[in-house]
């Protein structure tokens, strides 16, 4: 059981570049968040999703897309990568049922833009 | 938007001593969860407690939801206790949890 799964766990970008991160889940949850933590910043809510076919906006969208085509995955892009992007990543699961359910965090994925 | 303060922003400790990290916030809420991110950055739940108290060995949390603060109790601390500790808190269950900036400990042995 791998819980929360995330590709690739370096990255090094020029300005510019385009990448997508995965984070796969195999928990079965309906719940999928995206997080980028900065120093001193905490985490801050990138985008989630509250089920397949499902996305929404968190407190820091901009520069952002992401796709919930299936279930188990959940697929971060960035279509022009910036240096304000610099920061590690993190995906995290939950389940739907019941009140108190725990957040999984996947490792996390460093990303460097130059 | 909701608020999240934690206290304090760095705490240093001798191993074996006991220590109280503090977590304000805002608004009424019905989920607070604490986690504990180790020195390799890994996130690890420690506690779902939107009110009351839990223990789980040497760690233990209280909230009191009505003046909106928790706390987060570790005794006996060692150095496998160092990391950063975030609070983290929602309207309810199904709403996305806002984070604090965290309490940074570090045990030295």
């Amino acid at each position: 059981n791998a819980g929360v799964t995330q590709t690739p766990k370096f990255r090094v970008l020029k300005t510019g570049q385009s990448m997508t991160l995965l984070c796969a889940q195999d928990m079965n949850h309906e719940y999928m968040y995206w997080y980028r933590q900065d120093p001193g910043m905490g985490l801050r809510l990138i985008h989630y999703s509250v089920g397949e076919g499902t996305t929404a906006k968190g407190e820091v969208p901009d520069g952002y897309n992401v796709s919930r085509l299936k279930k188990q995955n959940f697929l971060l892009g960035l279509e022009s990568a910036a240096p304000s992007q610099t920061s590690v990543y993190f995906c995290a699961s939950r389940s739907l049922q019941g009140a108190g359910q725990p957040q999984h965090f996947g490792d996390g994925t460093r990303l460097s833009i130059l | 938007g909701i608020q999240v303060e934690q206290s304090p922003p760095d705490l240093i400790l001798q191993e074996g001593a006991n220590s109280t990290l503090r977590c304000n916030f805002s608004d009424s809420v019905n989920n607070l969860q604490w986690f504990h991110q180790n020195p390799w950055g890994q996130l690890i739940n420690l506690f779902y407690i939107p009110s009351g108290t839990k223990q789980n060995g040497r760690l233990s949390a209280t909230t009191v939801a009505t003046e909106r603060y928790s706390l987060l109790y570790i005794s006996s601390s060692q150095t496998t206790d160092s990391g950063v500790y975030f609070c983290a808190v929602g309207f309810s269950g199904n709403t996305p949890l806002v984070f604090g900036k965290g309490t940074r400990l570090s045990v030295i042995a």
